[in-house]
Order: structure tokens, then sequence, then C-alpha cells
């Protein structure tokens, strides 16, 4: 069974830092992952999707990787915003099947 | 494009009583899917249709909730009798399914479901 997991739960930093968040998966099996951006009371905003043969991908400040042989991703946020404060959830889809498998997400606030 | 719609937003309602949640997905869209998101359990598959046939149920909890999908531009996800462990919000996305999984899921604001 998939299992994703992210680390940290929650994270706190000063505006202008660059950041890292962790997400690691057990099956390699994956047809992709994405990274989902999730306000207060809101659904949830893909930002970046990583298909199983891609190392990474980029869109603006964020950049997320992908290393399917140790079943990690990373997303690095460059010059954070207090804008960039959010739950952030990684998930992957599993080959052979659709279904989205979410990690519980990291709890981002970016303090001004 | 409207982006995925549901209804209604926010729904408050007594154990035992009968909900019914509405989603229209994006227009075009193939494959609709219906999540629950709960603080202890985090985000859930419950059911996905693709071209509206049922594929996958194995995340629905009990014979208490079940899922329609009449036609490509509506799906309902009912529960009867309600339960106060149902309480969650509930939101449904959609995407244009193509083999290796190229494409995004597109989710709703989600319905908040409060059981008392």
């Amino acid at each position: 069974k998939q299992e994703v997991t992210q680390i940290p739960a929650a994270l706190s930093v000063p505006e202008g830092e660059n950041l890292v968040l962790n997400c690691s998966f057990t099956d390699s099996a994956i047809y992709n992952l994405q990274w989902f951006r999730q306000d207060p009371g809101k659904g949830l905003t893909s930002l970046l999707l990583i298909q199983s043969s891609q190392r990474e991908q980029t869109s603006g400040r964020l950049n997320a990787s992908l290393d399917k042989s140790s079943g990690r991703s990373t997303l690095y946020i460059a010059a954070s915003q207090p804008g960039d404060s959010a739950t952030y959830l990684c998930a992957v889809i599993i080959q052979g099947a659709q279904k989205l498998v979410f990690g519980q997400g990291t709890r981002l606030t970016i303090n001004p | 494009d409207a982006g995925v719609i549901q209804s209604p937003r926010h729904e408050v309602t007594e154990m035992g009583q009968e909900v019914t949640l509405r989603c229209k997905p994006i227009s075009g869209h193939n494959s609709l899917f219906w999540y629950r998101q709960t603080m202890m359990r985090g985000l859930e598959l419950l059911i996905y249709f693709n071209n509206n046939v049922p594929i996958d149920d194995s995340g629905m909890p009990e014979d208490r909730f079940s899922a329609k999908m009449p036609n490509a531009s509506f799906s309902t996800l009912k529960i009867q009798p309600s339960e106060p462990r149902d309480s969650a919000v509930y939101f449904c996305a959609s995407s244009w399914w193509l083999a290796g999984g190229r494409e995004t899921q597109y989710f709703g604001p989600g319905t908040r479901l409060l059981v008392l």
C-alpha cells in the first residue's frame, strides 16, 4: 500500500528565506507526483506536476524535484513571502490507477 | 471556465438525516473524483468515475455512502443515514485522464459537512 509522508508537519520562517519541504513515498511505481497548495477553508490548487520520467519542474519561485529510486521529492521555495503561507500537500498517482494518495501536508507560515 | 462547482458549500444536519452533495466537473473532463478531508485522516479518495462509470469505490467507508454520475456534467455523493463521524470537508475533483498520468486533477472548493 502506497504511503506518503511529509516532513515537517509545520514550518515557520521569516520573510525572504529560501526553504525546502520534504515528501517521501513508499512505492516507486508511480505515474507522477504533484504538489498542491491549500489555503484555509479553500480547495486545493495544483502547483507542480512531475512525471515519473522527469527529475524536476519549475514554476516561478517554486522548484520541485523527484527521485523515484529513493522515494523522495522536495519543494523548494525561493525568497519566501507572507502570501506563501498555506498548507502544502504532496500526492502521488500510482501506476495502474488514477488515485491520488496524499501526504498529511506541511503547514507553512511566513512571518513578515 | 468556472472550474469545478460544488454545492452546498456548507451543510449542517442532524444525525440520521440524508445528505446529498453535488458536483459539476469542468466541461470536457472525463474523470471525476470524490475525496474526504479530516484532521485525523487527511485527504482520502472515496470513489472515482471514468466516462461516468464508477471505477474504484474501495474508499467508500460503508454502505451508508453512495455516489452516482448520471451524465458527464453532474455527480452526487449521498450519505444516508448521516452520523457525526461523517463530519468532514468533501471535495470533488475532475481531470482529463490520459494514459501515463500527465494530467492534474482540478479541485472544487469543497462542501463542509457538520453532522450533529
